[in-house]
């Protein structure tokens, strides 16, 4: 099967950087993947990460090491409207490409 | 706007009852998998279509079906409800069926009363 760990809650200052974790442990990996969702919105893909090393896009980057089974995302200059959960997920091989697994979310709250 | 359209966006039942959640991909999109987020389970794969057939399955109950039709939009039917299947369900898409990248709609906010 597959399971995910991530912080639970994150808080951080509008200016700053913040790294959320994530571990996981699948049969069968294909990749990670970092979803954004603000409060009863649809999550928004944010990045993907198949191979290791780092993936940037703007303000947010993602990291992958397959030999360690574990990512993060890095926001930086945190502004408000990034105040949202951020989910990690993982895709599996085979049948299961495609198949998102997520893990429970981290609250991230960006203070003024 | 991911380009997904989702509807009804609210619907409230009774226990017991049968409803039926709609669902549009994007132009183009030939992929189609739909969601359960709840608080004690998070956000939960169901099943997922491609191109009118049937790719994966997760945990989905057999109280639930799920079909898409020449047209691409799915429907996904929940029967025999039951309080415990009060939740956010999302419909997303995506061109090709082994995408990580899933674009997701807004969502139907079932409450099972």
């Amino acid at each position: 099967g597959q399971s995910l760990e991530q912080p639970s809650e994150v808080t951080a200052v509008e200016g700053a950087i913040v790294q959320i974790n994530c571990t996981y442990q699948t049969s069968g990996f294909y990749g990670l993947s970092w979803y954004q969702q603000h409060d009863g919105g649809a999550p928004t893909f944010l990045s993907y990460n198949a191979l290791d090393g780092l993936e940037e896009t703007g303000r947010f980057s993602s990291f992958l090491s397959r030999s360690d089974s574990y990512g993060y995302l890095l926001l930086q200059e945190l502004q408000m409207k990034d105040s949202a959960s951020y989910f990690c997920a993982v895709s599996g091989r085979g049948s299961t490409l495609g198949r998102l697994y997520f893990g429970r979310g981290t609250q991230l709250t960006v203070w003024p | 706007d991911s380009g997904v359209t989702q509807t009804p966006k609210h619907l409230i039942t009774a226990t017991g009852q049968r409803v039926t959640l709609r669902c549009s991909p994007r132009s183009g999109d030939l992929s189609v998998y739909w969601y359960q987020q709840s608080l004690d389970q998070g956000l939960q794969f169901l099943i997922q279509y491609y191109n009118g057939e049937e790719r994966a399955k997760g945990n989905i109950l057999e109280r639930f079906s799920a079909q898409q039709f020449p047209d691409l939009h799915s429907e996904l039917n929940l029967s025999s409800l039951e309080l415990g299947d009060s939740a956010l369900y999302f419909c997303a898409s995506s061109v090709v069926a082994s995408a990580q990248e899933q674009y997701f709609g807004p969502g139907t906010r079932l409450t099972v009363t």
